[in-house]
């Protein structure tokens, strides 16, 4: 069964403190890899898709990574406006059926609060 | 620059009322979902549409029916609702299945 376990469960940094957040995976067959942005009372905004191990992407603040069994979201200097719940989710094989589904596990997210 | 659009924001319910929640989405994706999410549980899905005239079940599906009306609609109905069924619910719809998703603003769902 796929699994995704994001930890922290929440960090709570200062204004200009970098940190890192991680998503570990358990899947058979990786077909992507997600990142998600959720503000309070909003559906998730996505960010990233990475493929394969060593890939990187950018936006603004935000750097994720890929290693064969995990993903870090890199954030540079946040602001309080980064503040938000992040989620990763993985993407498993082709399904067997044409058409069908294929299917993305979501993590718990991790609670990022940013203090000015 | 809709993008997805579920209604309603907010409901009550009492326990073994019925209701449907709309979702329409203007990208010309192919797949619709609707999802659930609990605190601590992440997102789970329900049903799913790969691509219009299908529907199938997700990972949580008792207690919930889907129709796929057309391309751009995808209607969740809870026939008998009940407390377990307390939670905030998301449309999404990508491109193709499994595909990055794009989500609509949540229905928060409180049956009593």
């Amino acid at each position: 069964e796929d699994q995704v376990t994001q930890s922290p469960e929440a960090l709570r940094l200062q204004e200009g403190e970098s940190s890192s957040l991680n998503c570990s995976y358990t899947v058979s067959g990786l077909r992507g890899l997600f990142w998600y942005r959720q503000d309070p009372g909003k559906g998730p905004e996505f960010l990233f898709t990475l493929y394969s191990a060593g890939e990187e992407k950018e936006k603004e603040r935000l750097k994720a990574t890929l290693t064969k069994k995990e993903s870090f979201l890199h954030i540079t200097a946040p602001k309080p406006e980064d503040s938000a719940t992040y989620l990763c989710a993985v993407r498993g094989p082709l399904p067997r059926a044409s058409g069908g589904y294929q299917k993305v596990t979501f993590g718990t997210g991790t609670k990022l609060q940013v203090i000015p | 620059n809709a993008g997805v659009t579920q209604t309603p924001k907010f409901q009550v319910l009492k326990t073994g009322q019925s209701m449907t929640l709309q979702c329409a989405q203007d990208m010309n994706h192919n797949s619709m979902y609707w999802y659930r999410q609990d605190p601590g549980m992440g997102l789970r899905l329900i049903y799913y549409s790969a691509s219009e005239g299908t529907t199938d079940k997700g990972e949580v599906p008792n207690g919930y029916n889907v129709s796929r009306l057309n391309k751009r609609e995808f209607s969740l109905r809870l026939e008998s609702a009940a407390p377990s069924q307390t939670s905030v619910y998301f449309c999404a719809s990508s491109r193709t299945s499994g595909s990055e998703a794009f989500f609509g603003q949540g229905t928060r769902l409180t049956v009593v």
